[in-house]
């Protein structure tokens, strides 16, 4: 199975601040990868697909980049609603559906 | 609107089956798998199999076959997870999701998801 490894765990920040989320897969898996957001006793909400498209009604302070085998999640802006835990996931052809552990972003 | 609505919470008892549903509404049932996905207390998310509910194709991760039946009844517009031989370790939220794909070179992102089903295994 293709293992996400996705870090920090846990990140601490400021309504304002710019922040960056980090998922490195074990192979390559092209540009499949999708972005989560979750909030307690929530289901997961999907924010970016094909490693950078932006979901329908996302807001643009979200972004997606890609380098190899490494995927980032940025937030350009903190704002008070975005305090929440994030997921990647792969979706590579033929392959089992893998997530990251996730990153819990606080305030 | 894309609706997925799940059954309700279940308590279970050790070596049982549970069974959770999840009813679709607002597109074509038969466009696009059905997965479900679970998420431990305070854990990640795992995912378990996946329905094709135009033919009731099936793919399950390894370390549930065996254990994990999934169905679709396209009369009802409704996917269905059965999880056998339950465990303690199975108590979690169980979510249905529904799979999109952007291109015929990948397989599915979750763009929608249900509620969740709280299974709770307990002797």
């Amino acid at each position: 199975d293709i293992q996400m490894t996705q870090s920090p765990s846990t990140l601490s920040a400021y309504v304002g601040d710019r922040v960056t989320i980090t998922c490195r897969a074990s192979q390559s898996i092209s540009r499949w990868l999708a972005w989560y957001q979750q909030k307690p006793g929530k289901a997961p909400k999907l924010l970016i697909y094909e490693a950078s498209t932006l979901e329908s009604g996302v807001p643009s302070r979200f972004s997606g980049s890609r380098s190899g085998t490494e995927f980032t999640l940025t937030i350009s802006s903190l704002q008070p609603d975005d305090f929440a835990t994030y997921f990647c996931q792969q979706y590579h052809i033929n392959s089992p559906y893998t997530f990251g552990q996730g990153t819990k972003l606080e305030i | 609107e894309v609706q997925l609505v799940q059954s309700g919470a279940e308590v279970k008892k050790p070596g049982t089956t549970v069974k959770i549903s999840c009813k679709v509404s607002g597109y074509t049932f038969t466009d696009y798998y059905i997965h479900w996905v679970r998420q431990a207390p305070g854990r990640g998310l795992e995912w378990m199999g996946l329905v094709d509910p135009e033919d009731g194709g099936t793919r399950y991760a390894e370390k549930f076959q065996g254990r994990v039946t999934i169905t679709a009844d396209t009369s009802a517009d409704t996917a269905y997870m059965d999880l056998s031989s339950l465990r303690s370790e199975d108590t979690a939220i169980y979510y249905c999701a529904f799979g999109r794909s952007s291109s015929t070179l990948s397989a599915e992102y979750f763009q929608h998801w249900g509620q969740g089903t709280l299974v709770s295994v307990s002797s």
